[in-house]
């Protein structure tokens, strides 16, 4: 089936510096990715959405200049947590749509972002 | 707008018992209705899609566009079916994207 493999998946810095989280397709090509940001025991919350060669849709309320994303490839999304304060820590999961699978989403295993 | 609700938060059954996971939503067309599961340390897993009107695990859930509820439903409980889960919620007016309900923790006691 499809595999979506996110990298890395656990990840601590510091205050002020930026950190960068990978999200590849494995076995398909992933025109659509999503990202959310999921706080403990509570649900996804989409951050933004990238097509493949576009620049990214982000839901209000949600700082593109802080969360960049970049979606070059139809293997691969970046999400870039730029200047990352103690308050961005929280869990963030990739998501790929790709027009080959149907209308059906897979999701990465998620990355845990710790700021210090 | 469009939004997900899963009115609880966690819902404890002993094994054998029947589960109903409930989930209502708000969408202005037609919406293509999910249901995510996360077993503990896990990736979100697709567990049932409406369109396919098939059953996983056990597991079925049926789209009532009247209530708008896609209810999620197990005659028989099994240990093994506690995890989180999620209802979730694509329309063709949305650019795709998958909206997630709150979540309910399904705690099956042996």
């Amino acid at each position: 089936g499809a595999v979506v493999s996110q990298h890395p998946s656990r990840v601590i810095c510091k205050s002020g510096t930026s950190v960068k989280i990978e999200c590849r397709s494995l076995d398909f090509q992933a025109t659509t990715m999503f990202w959310y940001r999921q706080f403990p025991k509570q649900s996804l919350m989409l951050m933004a959405t990238s097509n493949e060669g576009s620049k990214a849709t982000y839901e209000q309320g949600v700082e593109k200049d802080k969360f960049l994303i970049n979606h070059a490839s139809l293997t691969l999304s970046t999400l870039t947590v730029t200047s990352a304060h103690p308050e961005d820590s929280s869990f963030y999961i990739c998501s790929a749509r790709g027009l080959d699978r149907g209308p059906g989403y897979t999701f990465g295993s998620g990355t845990r972002l710790t700021v210090v | 707008a469009q939004r997900v609700t899963q009115p609880e938060k966690l819902l404890s059954v002993f094994k054998g018992a029947p589960v109903e996971l409930k989930c209502n939503y708000s969408y202005s067309g037609s919406p293509e209705l999910f249901w995510y599961v996360q077993y503990s340390r896990q990736r979100l897993q697709l567990l049932l899609r409406h369109i396919s009107r098939e059953s996983i695990k056990g597991f079925t859930a049926d789209l009532n566009k009247g209530e708008t509820s896609f209810h999620l439903k197990k005659p028989f409980a099994q240990e093994e079916d506690s995890a989180m889960y999620y209802c979730a919620l694509s329309g063709n007016n949305q650019g795709g994207k998958l909206i997630f309900g709150q979540g309910t923790e399904l705690s099956v006691k042996p």
